[in-house]
């Protein structure tokens, strides 16, 4: 079975651009998450998706980030405008059960 | 964010010597979680304990929750060079946090041949 699908697996964009991260989570998983990794903060929950609904979006750090997720199989996390402060690698995760997530292989994103 | 206090952070080890690392907490969590991750792949799940006091194996790997919910161990037996790569634990607070998980700051594991 497929595990969870991300693209791009690499980024590279210059300040201001828009940017749009993409996620197919494992099929029948009903929970989908992005997560960001940085060396200084580590992982960290951006926001969390239940049956295509946001649950807690607490995690979001600006309105310059905004996540969808308009169907079972798509969600995407969308930057505008990019900032250099941006540059991590952005994770999504699915899950059956609220808790037992698995990982994507993650984009790295690299903003100039 | 909040973390988890994973030790040690790095470990450097002879293969076939056994491995052992552990987070705590201040918190009560209902689920911990053990990932590997290595470089440039997301974190993989190895083991996921849902009990206090449950004892789980993954082929050479065993992990527990322990007994006061607040911390959790993994070892990892007879150790091979595919087992490099970091070593996260993560806990969850369903009631209280829902899906999101604390990941500790990761146990870097090298193994010589």
């Amino acid at each position: 079975d497929a595990g969870v699908i991300q693209s791009p697996r690499h980024e590279v964009t210059e300040m201001g651009q828009e940017v749009t991260l993409r996620c197919k989570p494992i099929s029948g998983h009903d929970y989908l998450f992005w997560y960001r990794q940085t060396m200084m903060r580590g992982l960290e929950l951006l926001i969390y998706f239940n049956n295509n609904v946001p649950i807690d979006d607490s995690g979001m750090p600006e309105d310059r980030f905004s996540a969808k997720m308009p169907n079972a199989s798509f969600s995407t996390l969308k930057i505008q405008p990019s900032e250099p402060r941006d540059s991590a690698v952005y994770f999504c995760a699915s899950s059956l059960k609220v808790d037992t997530q698995y990982f994507g292989p993650g984009t790295r994103l690299t903003v100039l | 964010g909040q973390q988890l206090n994973q030790s040690p952070q790095s470990m450097f080890i002879q293969e076939g010597e056994d491995v052992s690392m552990n987070c705590t907490s201040s918190s009560i969590f209902n689920t911990w979680l053990w990932y590997k991750q290595e470089p440039g792949e997301g974190p993989v799940l190895l083991i996921a304990l849902y009990k206090a006091g449950e004892l789980t194996s993954n082929g050479r790997l065993t992990a527990q929750f322990g007994i006061t919910r607040k911390d959790s161990f993994l070892n990892i037996s007879a150790s091979i060079p595919s087992d490099v790569g970091i070593y996260f634990c993560a806990g969850v607070d369903i009631y209280n946090q829902g899906g999101k998980l604390i990941f500790g700051q990761g146990t870097e594991l090298s193994v010589k041949p």
